[in-house]
């Protein structure tokens, strides 16, 4: 079974700049997770969609971060501007259903420096 | 808020040691807890879960947890780690208000020694 995908591996911009964060989900998987891990933090969920709706943005920086999911597969997650703090692991995740039943499998995550 | 505590920030430790890593969450209501590992170039992989039942869950690769709920803790453990077991862990908790997020501690890096 294919796990979940993410392009690019790596991305390195400059303070103002923008940039998009591709997803896979594993197919069937109905809800997709984007997090952001800081170095030395652990993850932090930014966005939950079940399907092609958001359940839970309220830690999404709305007014630089936007997501969309619009077939309820795959999932893009933008910046624009971005800032020096932005500098991250942005990691995708999926499972089944949206409980915290069904396990999340993540991706191996998007490396993005800011300058 | 609910957060997640983990109390050592990187522990070194030599082949066929006993490991212990903390956990604790401040939370008080129904929560289901989580400890995902992260090897060296990997990605997160679930190591052990618990939702409900006997508080003292085993999960892959000879780890266990014990769920105190009196604690809010919920502690990693194995007898005996090998050189493989180098790697960085995560606990994580949902809690039943919340839907599916996971909200993580900050990690422990885990060195072990041959």
């Amino acid at each position: 079974e294919a796990g979940v995908a993410q392009s690019p591996r790596y991305k390195i911009i400059e303070k103002r700049q923008s940039v998009a964060f591709w997803c896979n989900p594993i197919s069937g998987h109905a809800t997709l997770y984007w997090y952001q891990q800081i170095l030395g933090q652990g993850p932090k969920l930014l966005i939950q969609f079940q399907n092609n709706g958001v359940v839970d943005d309220s830690q999404l920086p709305k007014d630089r971060f936007s997501a969309e999911r619009l077939k309820g597969v795959d999932s893009t997650l933008k910046i624009q501007p971005a800032k020096l703090e932005d500098s991250a692991v942005y990691l995708c995740a999926s499972s089944l259903g949206p409980g915290g039943y069904n396990e999340q499998f993540f991706g191996p995550g998007t490396r993005l420096t800011v300058l | 808020a609910q957060s997640v505590s983990q109390h050592n920030h990187h522990v070194i430790l030599s082949e066929a040691a006993s490991l212990e890593l903390g956990c604790n969450y401040s939370y008080g209501g129904t929560v289901n807890l989580f400890w995902y590992v992260q090897y060296p170039g990997q990605h997160l992989q679930l190591l052990l879960k618990y939702f409900s039942g006997d508080p003292l869950v085993k999960g892959i690769k000879g780890f266990e947890a014990e769920f105190i709920k009196s604690k809010f803790s919920f502690n990693l453990r194995k007898p005996s780690v090998q050189w493989s077991d180098t790697a960085e862990y995560f606990c994580a908790v949902n809690a039943d208000n919340q839907g599916g997020k996971l909200i993580f501690g900050q990690g422990t890096e885990l060195s072990v020694k041959p």
